[in-house]
């Protein structure tokens, strides 16, 4: 099947510790995209990925890192930086430059104890 | 960034009854996506709006894109309680411009 897939569903981290996120696509897509959700709010972007080894920031980076070693995975660090990390994380990807079209993964709920 | 001014935040309705809501922007748009979401899920698309006035449907979903170009709305005919959910519009700039930007939501609860 094609699609977006992000692992763990769920993730819990001690304050302090460094956590990554995963994102795998087989869709062939060349774009991907990191969001954070909040309760009772939009969709805001982290980074995004337009091709392999290039990635730009988004409206709320600090606190991240992204990279882009592979076509197919867009993995989100969140680091100890990050002052809220406790949010549910959304991969997305588009077929390119061409669409405007984007198709969501499943989600990760990330709680900081 | 840039965030939609998406109307009513959330909509309480009988099972069987018609459901509006809509988006606007202060910029303008050429693309217009709805999407839902359902509870601990990833957004899902549901509709996509390419063209001013367009008009298109997805079962019971119809959506439009606004003739101003700053605006969408997305009508659900005849609610089921699976259609409970949250409802996001996007919107894409100019031609070019990469990123999607998205309204804050509408909160949908069907009673059966």
């Amino acid at each position: 099947d094609g699609g977006i897939t992000q692992s763990p569903k769920y993730l819990f981290r001690k304050e302090g510790q460094n956590v990554t996120l995963s994102c795998e696509q087989n869709l062939n897509h060349d774009a991907m995209y990191w969001y954070r959700q909040d309760p009772g709010q939009g969709l805001r972007l982290i980074y995004y990925s337009q091709i392999v080894n290039d990635f730009q920031k988004g409206d709320i980076a600090e606190g991240y890192s992204v990279s882009r070693e592979k076509k197919e995975s867009f993995p989100l660090t969140v680091t100890s930086a990050q002052k809220n990390p406790t949010a549910f994380y959304l991969c997305a990807s588009k077929a390119g430059t061409g669409s405007n079209t984007q198709y969501f993964g499943p989600g990760t709920r990330l709680t900081v104890l | 960034g840039q965030q939609l001014n998406q109307s009513p935040q959330s909509m309480f309705i009988q099972e069987g009854e018609d459901v509006s809501m809509n988006c606007t922007s202060s910029s303008i748009f050429n693309t217009w996506l709805w999407y839902k979401q359902d509870p601990g899920e990833g957004p899902v698309l549901l509709i996509a709006l390419y063209k001013a006035g367009e008009l298109t449907s997805n079962g019971r979903l119809t959506a439009q894109f606004g003739i101003t170009r700053k605006d969408s709305f997305l009508n659900i005919s005849a609610s089921i309680p699976s259609d409970v959910g949250i409802y996001f519009c996007a919107g894409q700039g100019p031609a070019g411009a990469n990123n999607l930007f998205f309204g804050t939501g509408t909160r949908l609860t069907v009673i059966p």
